[in-house]
């Protein structure tokens, strides 16, 4: 079974640019969850998407946002970038029950210069 | 609030040693506890998840943790390091039984002397 992808794997971009990222969950899996990893303030929530629906959101502005369509694949959106969005930003995966392991990808490495 | 602190931001043992990584959390309620670990330039995977019963919790890779709820405490350990288990390892905690809002402690970085 393929585990979860995202794309792309890096990304360099300008401040005041937006960009996008994406994520192909594990085929079954319902469930996708956004986080933001940087040495400061190490890994933090973003949200979660549960068929099509957000579910759980985290304490970020809202220049960050996030869609899920119907085939369980999530895009993740950062508009009018700053230099404090340089992240890694990994999505992770799950049924979506209660206790299911969040399975995650290998993130995506944004650089804002 | 529910909060993690991990003890030690970098950790070093001999191979063959015993393996020890500290983990307090902070919670108003039963918390849902997990230890993660990240090989550099990958995602993160579980090793292991207490969320009732059995305080004492068998991972992979001969990793375990034992919730001990008087010490509000989720240590890991591993009774012999190896050199692939050199990583990074998170430990975190539930808001909730919906485990997809998790939050995470700060991380500590495993070396494996040889």
């Amino acid at each position: 079974k393929a585990g979860v992808t995202q794309t792309p794997r890096y990304l360099i971009k300008t401040r005041g640019q937006q960009v996008t990222l994406s994520c192909s969950p594990i085929s079954g899996h319902r469930s996708v969850s956004w986080y933001q990893q940087t040495p400061g303030q190490g890994l933090q929530f973003l949200f979660e998407y549960f068929s099509e629906t957000q579910r759980n959101k985290g304490n970020f502005p809202g220049r960050f946002s996030g869609r899920q369509f119907s085939n369980s694949r999530s895009e993740m959106n950062v508009s009018t970038l700053e230099l404090g969005d340089s992240a890694l930003y990994l999505c992770a995966s799950s049924l979506g029950r209660e206790f299911n392991e969040q399975f995650f990808g290998p993130g995506t490495r944004l650089t804002v210069l | 609030a529910q909060s993690v602190t991990q003890l030690g931001s970098h950790v070093s043992v001999s191979e063959g040693a015993l393996v020890l990584l500290r983990c307090n959390y902070s919670s108003s309620v039963p918390p849902y506890l997990f230890w993660y670990v990240q090989y550099p330039n990958q995602g993160l995977q579980l090793l292991l998840k207490y969320t009732t019963g059995a305080t004492l919790v068998k991972g992979i890779n001969g990793f375990e943790a034992e919730f001990k709820k008087s010490e509000t405490s989720f240590h890991l350990t591993k009774p012999s390091a190896h050199m692939s288990d050199a990583a990074e390892y998170f430990c975190a905690v539930s808001e909730g039984s919906s485990a997809s809002k998790i939050i995470f402690g700060s991380g500590t970085r495993l070396s494996i002397r040889p």
